[in-house]
């Protein structure tokens, strides 16, 4: 069966430090994995990841996908409270409907 | 471009009422989705359609049913409300196997 699973749950820091959000995922057929941010409200798309080692970069956001060993991490540099919000990684298996595999989420708290 | 839009926003319902969110999209998307969230669990496929006609179970189905009777519109029925569907549930919409974007979600009480 088909799984994602995320780590930390939670995590608080304070504004100013470093975080690195884990996913590790076993998909059949793995095509891409996708992060998602969402605060209070409707998931919004970060970063689609499809080759390993390759860093995708937004700002104080980068992640990177590792294919051999199955996982992806998302780093957020010099947080800022805006960045609290639930962080969510999905895994695309190729197929031809569209369908993502979310893991659980990281919930992150960023302190004044 | 409103993006992806569902109706209600929020809705109360007693056990055993029956009720329908409508979900639509102006993109022109052929793939539509309908999750619930529940804390600690992320988001769970309960069903969705690839196409104008179509639709398939998801990982949770049981106790909804939908409709895609238009490309545009994608909707989740629930025909008889259980506590444990108290729950947000997210549309969402893609134009192929690519990343989704997602309704605001309802918020669905079932007392």
């Amino acid at each position: 069966e088909d799984k994602v699973v995320q780590s930390p749950l939670s995590l608080v820091v304070h504004e100013g430090d470093t975080v690195t959000l884990n996913c590790s995922y076993e998909v059949t057929n793995f095509r891409s994995l996708l992060w998602y941010k969402q605060e209070k409200k409707a998931p919004t798309f970060l970063f689609m990841l499809t080759s390993s080692g390759i860093e995708k970069k937004s700002g104080r956001l980068s992640s990177i996908l590792d294919k051999k060993e199955l996982f992806s991490i998302l780093n957020i540099t010099a947080t800022q409270t805006g960045d609290s919000a639930v962080y969510l990684c999905a895994g695309a298996p190729s197929s031809n409907t569209g369908k993502l595999i979310f893991g659980q989420g990281t919930t992150l708290q960023v302190k004044p | 471009n409103a993006g992806v839009t569902q109706t209600p926003k929020f809705r109360v319902l007693k056990t055993g009422q029956s009720m329908t969110l409508l979900c639509a999209q102006d993109m022109n998307h052929e793939y539509m989705y309908w999750y619930r969230q529940d804390p600690g669990m992320g988001l769970r496929l309960i069903h969705y359609s690839v196409g104008e006609g179509t639709t398939a179970k998801g990982e949770v189905p049981d106790g909804y049913n939908v409709s895609r009777l238009k490309k545009q519109n994608f909707l989740l029925g629930l025909e008889s409300a259980a506590p444990s569907q108290t729950s947000v549930y997210f549309c969402a919409s893609t134009s192929r196997v690519d990343t989704q974007y997602f309704g605001p979600g309802t918020r669905l009480t079932v007392l």
